[in-house]
């Protein structure tokens, strides 16, 4: 399954909205149980990549609420609702539907 | 928390054996998680390689099927990865991670391996 992100990059000033958008190449809904296998990682240089959000909209423990997901089938979007310097980053997509696991190639997220 | 650490040789020659290892900490490798082995090369996304279960069930990547290995060791808490005849387009940040609940929720810091002569 192929994941193109669009963006490639964007520049937003602090406190406004970031929206980044990703689509697969087939659904990811899995029938069985209505879920997307769709996660959302953040990635700061010379870190691993940080776990946003998983099931398309389900944000991870500790992660701020200006972070959301949304979405579901083949097109999902990450929105930063109001963005903060600690926020500068490349954001990825990824999905778990189906081996091989793939990702995005990636939004870089920076201050205007 | 669970925390992985990799290791292994930074730098490897052209049609060599890259090795890697992945120690676990924090938690136990037979948990009933699958654990992976993802990499990075410099300034570009991110390429799944394979998993492994602690049974010794592997699923790996189409495009490095034929040249890689993974094995897990219960009694160290750890994992390792093979990849045979590297070339310079593997040169890569290496991460090992855990597969959670829904994916890969813990990563290792990652570790760079360069192919050169």
């Amino acid at each position: 399954i192929v994941m193109t992100q669009s963006p490639d990059s964007l520049a937003v000033s602090l406190g406004e909205r970031a929206t980044i958008n990703c689509k697969s190449s087939q659904s990811i809904l899995h029938s069985s149980n209505n879920k997307n296998y769709l996660g959302w990682y953040q990635q700061t240089p010379g870190q691993p990549p940080k776990l946003l959000i998983s099931w398309a909209s389900t944000r991870e423990s500790g992660v701020p609420d200006r972070f959301s997901g949304s979405g579901s089938g083949t097109d999902f979007t990450l929105t930063i609702s109001s963005l903060q310097a600690e926020d500068v980053a490349v954001y990825y997509c990824h999905q778990y539907y189906s081996s091989p696991r793939t990702f995005g190639q990636g939004t870089t997220v920076e201050i205007k | 928390q669970v925390q992985l650490q990799e290791s292994g040789p930074g730098l490897v020659k052209p049609s060599g054996t890259l090795s890697l290892t992945c120690a676990v900490s924090g938690g136990f490798i037979s948990s009933g998680n699958w654990w992976s082995w993802l990499r990075q090369p410099p300034g570009k996304g991110l390429e799944w390689i394979g998993e492994i279960y602690l049974s010794g069930s592997t699923n790996y990547s189409p495009s490095l099927k034929s040249r890689v290995t993974m094995s897990v060791d219960k009694s160290k808490n750890q994992f390792s990865l093979k990849l045979t005849s590297v070339t310079a387009a593997d040169t890569a940040v290496y991460y090992c991670a855990r597969d959670g609940v829904a994916t890969y929720d813990y990563w290792g810091q990652g570790t760079l391996v360069t192919v050169s002569s």
